[in-house]
Parts: structure tokens; C-alpha cells; sequence
């Protein structure tokens, strides 16, 4: 299922650099969400969006920004990466909240 | 506090045996609740919600509000059922939409 892609996969950055994580969908969907993962806490909400005109926080959005280009992408910022924003990134789609579709996932590591 | 709690981070069973993932919730709303499934090296992907009352892949939750529970179950277990379990609550937020609330998953181990 490519229905959402996200790039990179991997990502080692070092603390104190930019780091953009970029998610596309094929759904249609116009609601977008990103995820971060982190072992013991499960899936925790950065920032959501319901159409490109529509951006807002999620539950752990400091340190955080996002730019919906299209309805199509949602792309996740790290103005200034910190080691404790090592996790696993998930971008997710849907119409509705019940069924979100989600991505692979981005492994970043923060030195 | 609206929270969601799977007690267990890994649960291993034999083929065969049958299965109980626990999962209980904290809200005072009615809750609207999900199984997701991530498989190793897949993505997270819905498996259930209790609304739909449906059986997927054999598995069946019953939301029970009186010990705000969500178990899932399947009688028998198979080893392609090996996976991560998320249970996951849906509750208002911001005023205009809701919002997942994931537990912590656990890790379903089934073996031969």
C-alpha cells in the first residue's frame, strides 16, 4: 500500500541542524497528521491539518512546524534538532477521525 | 484525564492458544474506540473500531463501559498474528475535530 509515502526513511542529523520530514498521500484525503513513536509512550500527535489553509497543534508540537503545500503533502520541520527528537515519525491521512491511513515512518536519530 | 492503558508490552503465546490483548480507557464521554495493527516492517493500519461490531482476521473487541475495557480476542492464535497492538480512543479536540489517543501498544509474540 503507497498510498502515503513518506521521505526520508532513515535520517541521522546532528543537534542544532534543520531537518525536514516530508509526507505525500494519493488518497484524496484532506485530513494529514503527524506522529512521533517513541518506545513506552506510543503514538503521540505533533500537528494535524485539514486542508492547506488549515494547521494546528497537537499535543507535542514545541519544537515543531509543518507546511501543507497541497492538499496532497504535509511536510514536518525540526527548526533545530535536539536528541530527545529522536523517534520514529509517522505521517498518517484520513476523511475521517476513525480510520487514519499511515506511512512507513521516518527513523530519525539526533546526535 | 483521557487516557488509554495496555498493561502488557509483550504478550507470547503458543499457536493455537487463544488470545486476549487488554486495553482499558480513561474518559468521560462516550468513547469511540480502535484496534490498530503494525506487523514487522509495515505500517500501522486499522484492524477494528468497536462502532463497526465486526470480526477482522478472527479478532473481536467488546467495548465495555462499565470497566471501560476494549479487550481484543481471538481464540486461536496464529503465528502470522505477530505484531504490534494498538488500542486507541477518539476524543474532541480543539473544538472542531477529534483526536487518537494511543496506548502504549503490545507486542503480540505467537509461537510455533
Amino acid at each position: 500500500d503507497a498510498d502515503v509515502t513518506q521521505t526520508p526513511r532513515n535520517r541521522i542529523t546532528k543537534t542544532g541542524k534543520r531537518i525536514m520530514l516530508e509526507c505525500s498521500q494519493t488518497k484524496g484525503h484532506d485530513r494529514m497528521y503527524w506522529y512521533r513513536q517513541d518506545p513506552g509512550l506510543g503514538l503521540r500527535l505533533i500537528y494535524y491539518s485539514f486542508d492547506v489553509k488549515d494547521i494546528n497543534k497537537g499535543e507535542i508540537s514545541d519544537g515543531y512546524s509543518v507546511s501543507r503545500q497541497a492538499q496532497a503533502k504535509f511536510s514536518l520541520s525540526l527548526e533545530s534538532a535536539i536528541p530527545n527528537q529522536t523517534a520514529l515519525y509517522f505521517c498518517a491521512t484520513g476523511q475521517n477521525q476513525a480510520t487514519q491511513y499511515f506511512g512507513p515512518g521516518t527513523r530519525l536519530t539526533v546526535l | 484525564a483521557q487516557r488509554v492503558t495496555q498493561p502488557e508490552k509483550l504478550l507470547s503465546v503458543f499457536k493455537g492458544a487463544p488470545v486476549e490483548l487488554k486495553c482499558n480507557y480513561s474518559y468521560s464521554g462516550s468513547p469511540e474506540l480502535f484496534w490498530y495493527v503494525q506487523y514487522s516492517r509495515q505500517r500501522l493500519q486499522l484492524l477494528l473500531r468497536h462502532i463497526s461490531r465486526e470480526s477482522i482476521k478472527g479478532f473481536t473487541a467488546d467495548l465495555n463501559k462499565g470497566e471501560t475495557s476494549f479487550h481484543l480476542k481471538k481464540p486461536f492464535a496464529q503465528e502470522e498474528d505477530s505484531a504490534m497492538y494498538y488500542c486507541a480512543l477518539s476524543v474532541p479536540y480543539g473544538g472542531a475535530t477529534n483526536k487518537l489517543i494511543f496506548g502504549t501498544g503490545t507486542l503480540l509474540a505467537v509461537q510455533p
